[in-house]
């Protein structure tokens, strides 16, 4: 069965924090996205790669960082975890080319609260 | 105005009957998604469709893109159907996905 995990399901960190969210998959995909999620706003972009060591900032990526180093994980880096940043987080992975004709396959989320 | 709507945002129902959720969008797309996302996070991809209709089980999803419409059925509802389903556009302008806010569905036993 194919699978996108992300490392903690749960994460509860302290303004200022540096924040590590892990995702790793499976299936030898080129495409990799994190969203977060927030009641009543749906899911929105942060970051994406298309490839190792490439990555392009989405709709909303102030305050986050990426790192792709290797083909399966992709990381999402919280330099300085500020409360607005509490949220789910959910990554994603799909096949190479047009992302949008491709199905997204989805971790199980991460929910972060940041006091 | 939002790209992407879905309507009804909740929907409580009794086991067996039959349930329609509808998205309508306003902009250019290549591709629908629908999404099936359960209490705890977790997402799982139920359709990609570009025209006509897709069927999987007890799920059938129709998408009429000269009306910028489409709906996701839910033939037999169980409570195990509950969870919030969201649609999603992959554009035609730009290689991006645009998500709805969700419906939730609640089944009643």
């Amino acid at each position: 069965d194919v699978k996108v995990t992300q490392s903690s399901r749960y994460l509860v960190k302290r303004t200022g924090e540096k924040v590590f969210l892990e995702c790793v998959q499976d299936m030898d995909h080129e495409n990799m996205f994190w969203y977060r999620q927030d009641p009543g706003l749906g899911l929105r972009l942060i970051y994406f790669s298309y490839d190792v060591k490439m990555k392009e900032k989405g709709d909303i990526p102030e305050g986050y960082s990426v790192s792709r180093e290797k083909k399966e994980r992709f990381s999402l880096i919280l330099e300085s975890a500020s409360t607005n940043q509490t949220s789910m987080y959910l990554c994603a992975s799909s096949l190479p080319g047009y992302s949008g004709a491709n199905v997204l396959t989805f971790g199980a989320g991460s929910r972060l609260t940041v006091l | 105005k939002n790209e992407v709507e879905q309507s009804p945002q909740n929907l409580t129902a009794q086991e067996g009957e039959f349930i329609t959720i509808n998205c309508s969008y306003s902009v250019g797309i290549s591709a629908l998604h629908w999404l099936q996302q359960h209490p705890g996070g977790g997402i799982v991809s139920l359709f990609m469709l570009s025209s006509g209709k897709k069927k999987h089980g007890r799920l059938i999803a129709t998408i009429n893109i000269q009306e910028k419409h489409s709906s996701l059925h839910i033939t037999a509802s169980h409570p195990r159907d509950s969870a919030v389903y969201i649609c999603a556009l992959a554009m035609n302008r730009d290689d991006k996905i645009i998500f709805g806010k969700g419906t939730r569905l609640h089944i009643l036993p």
